[in-house]
């Protein structure tokens, strides 16, 4: 069974920094494009980063280049997201998703002071 | 930057039939635009029905079917149940980035 599990989220400070984990089980890891979706209170689904399958790639919603980081461990089955010089518009759930189309339950995160 | 675009709201009987749409502002969506189709029911998590155009996961109920058609990806709901009811999204890959549009609040009534 694929299990997708989100950890790291909380509540921090405008400014301040979060790193977000997805750890992944039930299907090969390594082969699979990730992604990080966040939504935020009452709106849509936006995506935010996602990484191929060896991590050589990838790419990012324009809103957060240059303070998120995506990373992946294959050898942990893990997925991360460092997010740094957080905002107030970065509240929001955020879910890893991986190629195929599996969801995680999602963490929250709180940007405020 | 793209715009995926999606019906705000459509309203659909039970036992009846309802198309969803998924465009894009660049364009013509094709099968390399990798389009999916998510539910989200009020304080769950997303859940994927369709994936790359018509694939269907072990849970996607029978009725829900995934397609292209007319330039767009398209979600088709046959026998609509009350338990469908919820925010439908779709996903459209374009080169290395993707994007959701804006969700489509389906109405059983």
């Amino acid at each position: 069974e694929v299990q997708l599990v989100e950890s790291g989220g909380g509540l921090v400070q405008p400014g301040g920094s979060l790193r977000l984990s997805c750890a992944a089980s039930g299907f090969s890891f390594s082969t699979y494009w990730m992604n990080w979706v966040r939504q935020a209170p009452g709106k849509g689904l936006e995506w935010v980063a996602n990484m191929n399958h060896d991590g050589s790639a990838m790419s990012y919603v324009d809103s957060v280049k240059g303070r998120f980081t995506i990373s992946r461990d294959n050898a942990k089955n893990s997925l991360s997201l460092q997010m740094s010089s957080l905002r107030a518009e970065d509240t929001a759930v955020y879910y890893c998703l991986t190629e195929k189309g599996y969801w995680g339950q999602g963490t929250l995160v709180t940007v405020s002071s | 930057q793209a715009v995926v675009t999606q019906e705000p709201s459509l309203t659909v009987s039970p036992g009846g039939t309802v198309t969803l749409t998924c465009g894009s502002s660049t364009g013509g969506v094709t099968s390399t635009h990798c389009p999916y189709w998510f539910q989200q029911k009020p304080g769950q998590a997303p859940r994927t029905l369709i994936y790359e155009t018509s694939n269907k996961h072990s849970w996607t109920p029978a009725r829900f079917s995934g397609s292209l058609l007319g330039g767009k990806a398209v979600l088709t709901l046959s026998g609509a149940q009350p338990e469908d009811e919820a925010d439908y999204y779709c996903l459209l890959c374009h080169g290395g980035t993707v994007m959701f549009g804006g969700g489509t609040k389906l109405t059983v009534l």
